[in-house]
């Protein structure tokens, strides 16, 4: 397998711009996470789904931001508008079985609000 | 609510040492917990999961311990290589079934 795959790794963007992240989960995996990470905070789990279905979205920072898994091998990240708080690196990663089971990251998205 | 912290922050050693890393975490009603090596710029490996009913695991030069009833786990790394050099990250799995993470330890391993 090839492992979670992240597009796009880099992005830069405007304030105030629409900006979509997008994660391919393993095959067979039946849960992704969707995390954030900053120098100042760390990393930070923003929203999972176990079976396509958002279970737990608390870590969502605010309206700007939102998380669709239309189906069990994609799944998309949206802030809308972005600001430059949000540049932060943008993890995906997925399991099987348990949620705090074994996790297996992507290689994340760099984002960069100016 | 659960506050995971990792000390040192930073660690630099010569080739061959063996070193502890350590992780305490506040709420001992965990599920399991996990370490994670993170290489810069790229995303987190995972390297060991430990169950609560266990007190250790190892894998290779490896091993990681867990006193769950004093809020504590470390990760030993033996005989240290130069391609050790990463963040290593704890993160304890709760009964919400969410991992929480510390803020890492940045190693460095110089030839």
């Amino acid at each position: 397998d090839a492992g979670v795959i992240q597009s796009p790794r880099h992005e830069v963007t405007e304030m105030g711009q629409e900006v979509t992240l997008r994660c391919k989960p393993i095959s067979g995996h039946n849960s992704l996470f969707w995390y954030r990470q900053t120098m100042m905070r760390g990393l930070e789990l923003l929203i999972y789904f176990n079976n396509n279905v958002p279970i737990d979205d608390s870590g969502m920072p605010e309206d700007r931001f939102s998380a669709k898994m239309p189906n069990a091998s994609f799944s998309t990240l949206k802030i809308q508008p972005s600001e430059p708080r949000d540049s932060a690196v943008y993890f995906c990663a997925s399991s099987f079985g348990s949620p705090i089971g074994e996790q297996f990251f992507g290689p994340g998205t760099r984002l960069t609000v100016l | 609510k659960q506050e995971v912290t990792q000390i040192p922050a930073a660690l630099s050693v010569p080739e061959g040492e063996n070193l502890v890393l350590n992780c305490s975490f506040t709420d001992s009603a965990i599920y399991n917990l996990q370490w994670f090596r993170q290489d810069p710029g790229k995303g987190l490996t995972s390297l060991l999961l430990i169950q609560s009913s266990q007190r250790e695991q190892t894998s290779g030069r490896l091993n990681a311990s867990l006193d769950k009833s004093s809020g504590r786990s470390t990760l030993y790394i033996a005989a240290s290589q130069p391609g050790d050099s990463a963040t290593y990250l704890c993160a304890p799995g709760g009964n919400n079934r969410k991992l929480i993470w510390g803020l890492g330890t940045s190693l460095a391993v110089n030839p």
